[in-house]
């Protein structure tokens, strides 16, 4: 069983570029939820995808975006980097979306850091 | 809004047992989790609630009252191991998980 897997791992960037972020979700799994964890913090809820549509949304500005493929994989992508977008986000895969007893698996993360 | 609470951090000893409690107000409920994440790690289940009362688990047991808004993962036998953070998550009314900011557990000799 292959687990959650992000790209990439660390990221630099500088204010009002653009980045995109990549996420390979759990064999099985059809819903994928992205967070935003800062040090320290608990995961801020972006976005979650279930079988390729929008399932769902969290308090960030639409410059937050996102999309699923048909292998459930998805991208979050991310315009205008602000400094305090640096951060670790997070990718998480589970079935049928939330809500259920089927916990989210998480990813390692991927390290954005803007300069 | 909604809001999560659980304390910045707890000390304990090897060997020992440490609870670490959530409070919650969130708009409807429909579960709560426990994971576990270590320093520059990704979170990891650890347990699911989302009836009252006891859920045991090995080591861990996590524990649920809807009525009181409060939860709390009891951990027996500490392992210098189990030295992380412990975050309390809840499913609220649009099934979106909502994020406590982590409980720092450290575990001492």
């Amino acid at each position: 069983e292959t687990g959650v897997t992000q790209s990439p791992t660390h990221l630099i960037k500088t204010r009002g570029q653009q980045v995109t972020l990549r996420c390979s979700s759990q064999s099985g799994h059809n819903t994928v939820s992205w967070y935003q964890q800062a040090l320290g913090q608990g995961p801020q809820f972006i976005f979650q995808y279930y079988r390729e549509e929008e399932n769902g949304r969290g308090n960030f500005p639409p410059r937050f975006s996102g999309l699923q493929f048909p292998n459930y994989s998805s991208e979050l992508n991310v315009n205008a980097l602000e400094l305090d977008d640096s951060a670790l986000y997070l990718c998480a895969s589970s079935i049928d979306g939330t809500g259920n007893n089927q916990p989210q698996h998480f990813g390692d993360g991927t390290r954005l850091s803007i300069l | 809004g909604q809001n999560i609470d659980q304390p910045t951090e707890m000390t304990a000893t090897e060997g020992a047992i440490v609870q670490i409690n959530c409070t919650y107000q969130t708009s409807g409920f429909n579960g709560l989790f426990w994971y576990q994440q270590h320093a520059g790690e990704a979170p990891t289940f650890l347990s699911y609630n989302v009836l009252d009362g006891l859920e045991e688990k090995g080591r861990f047991s996590s524990f649920l009252s809807r009525s009181k808004g409060y939860s709390y993962l009891l951990l027996k036998e500490l392992q210098m191991k189990d030295s992380a953070s412990y975050l309390c998550a809840v499913v609220d009314s649009n099934y979106q998980l909502i994020w406590g900011a982590g409980t720092k557990l450290i575990i001492k000799p």
